[in-house]
């Protein structure tokens, strides 16, 4: 049972390349989310996916777009990078029942925008 | 809109002193509350969690935090630290509104170091 898994878990970047982070979770959670972890800003919602087949902008959407791939995978992509993207991304799941939100993280992508 | 508000964003302090750590809310309903850490180089894991009855919750590693719901506090102590605790803390709210649907609002986090 590994949890919630990332790939890659670095990358490097240059201004305007795209890139896909992927995450997968095998808790068979229905909902999962993608978050970004900045210095002194804790952690900001990009995009979250209730149930497979659903997906809704977060606090921080804008640059990012995401695909529920199935119930167990949940992919981020940046079309075009910048270095304001430059950040450690957090991918989450959760079973959100009867209002009981517990969220289960992934080890986290760092990424920088150069 | 909701916000979490962590009251330190450092804490330094010697092993076997006592560590309280302050979390307010803004939101005025049900909410379900978190206490996160993220041990250097890790990611999140979770120490406590409070979804209803009884105020005071314990968690793993010898933490417990206190709801206090006129206060919209959710403070996290610990009686003694070690070395070990030495991570950044995070206090997460899920409002339980239509809106808030699912998601959690983290606050800017709290970086403790204990020093031997």
């Amino acid at each position: 049972n590994a949890g919630v898994t990332q790939t890659p878990k670095f990358q490097v970047l240059k201004t305007g390349q795209s890139m896909t982070l992927q995450c997968a979770q095998d808790m068979n959670h229905n909902s999962m989310y993608w978050y970004r972890q900045d210095p002194g800003m804790g952690l900001r919602l990009i995009y979250y996916s209730a149930s497979e087949g659903t997906t809704d902008k977060g606090e921080v959407p804008n640059g990012y777009n995401v695909s529920r791939l199935n119930k167990r995978e949940f992919s981020l992509r940046l079309e075009s990078a910048a270095p304001s993207q430059t950040s450690v991304y957090f991918c989450a799941s959760s079973e959100f029942t009867s209002g009981y939100n517990e969220q289960f993280f992934g080890p986290g992508t760092r990424l920088t925008v150069l | 809109a909701q916000s979490v508000s962590q009251h330190n964003h450092h804490v330094i302090l010697s092993e076997a002193a006592s560590l309280e750590l302050g979390c307010n809310y803004s939101y005025g309903g049900t909410v379900n509350l978190f206490w996160y850490v993220q041990y250097p180089g890790q990611h999140l894991q979770l120490l406590l969690k409070y979804f209803s009855g009884d105020p005071l919750v314990k968690g793993i590693k010898g933490f417990e935090a206190e709801f206090i719901k006129s206060k919209f506090s959710f403070n996290l102590r610990k009686p003694s630290v070690q070395w070990s605790d030495t991570a950044e803390y995070f206090c997460a709210v899920n409002a339980l509104t239509t809106d808030s649907w699912g998601k959690l609002q983290f606050g800017a986090g709290t970086q403790v170091v204990v020093t031997p």
